[in-house]
């Protein structure tokens, strides 16, 4: 299986902060890659799909990048509703996906 | 307005079963791939199962292979995950997700239900 590590796993930020979350890939998967949002209790919501591809309805504050084995996920100006958890996944090797451990982003 | 609802979970003893249910509606459900996501409780995300549109294909993570069993009603839309042989492990909470795309499955998930807990203990 293909492991995906993000770094790092808690980030404290402050409101109007750039932050940027990282997730590397042990083997290559092209730009295969999902970023995923989750708050306490609810389910999660897609943000970034192909690596870099923006899902529609979500704020243009959150860009992806990367190929191959590193990623980023960045939020240019944090805004309130932006803490919560965020995991990347992998599905180069569908239907083998795995997911990060998740980056915890929290208030300073 | 897409919607996934999840029902079935529950406490169940360890070597018993159970079969959880996802009502879909807002989308062609007959189109699209669906799966099954878990989440234990306090822990990150894993890929359990998923089924393709016709439900001539599904895939297991190796985790619940030979346990679990994946389907699909398209007449009901409704998918179901039958669990049999349960294990404090598999305690989560389960959520049925739906592929972005119709037809071939991408493995990007776009809509979520809000999950249901299994707990399995004695």
């Amino acid at each position: 299986d293909i492991q995906m590590t993000q770094s790092p796993s808690t980030l404290s930020a402050s409101v109007g902060d750039r932050v940027t979350i990282t997730c590397r890939a042990s083997q290559s998967i092209s730009s295969w890659l999902a970023w995923y949002q989750q708050k306490p209790g609810k389910a999660p919501k897609l943000l970034i799909y192909k690596a870099s591809s923006l899902e529609s309805g979500v704020p243009s504050r959150f860009s992806g990048s990367g190929s191959g084995t590193e990623f980023t996920l960045t939020i240019s100006s944090l805004q309130p509703d932006d803490f919560a958890t965020y995991y990347c996944q992998q599905y180069n090797s569908y239907p083998a996906i795995t997911f990060g451990q998740g980056t915890r982003l929290e208030i300073k | 307005e897409v919607q996934l609802v999840e029902s079935g979970g529950g406490l169940v003893q360890p070597g018993g079963s159970l079969r959880l249910s996802c009502s879909a509606s807002g989308f062609t459900f007959s189109s699209y791939a669906m799966h099954w996501v878990r989440q234990a409780p306090g822990k990150g995300l894993e890929y359990v199962s998923a089924i393709s549109s016709n439900g001539g294909s599904t895939y297991y993570a190796d985790s619940v292979k030979g346990r679990f069993t994946i389907s699909r009603d398209n007449s009901k839309n409704t998918l179901y995950l039958q669990m049999s042989s349960l294990r404090a492990e598999d305690t989560a909470v389960y959520y049925c997700v739906k592929d972005h795309d119709s037809g071939a499955s991408t493995g990007v998930f776009d809509y979520w239900g809000q999950g249901t807990l299994v707990t399995v203990s004695s």
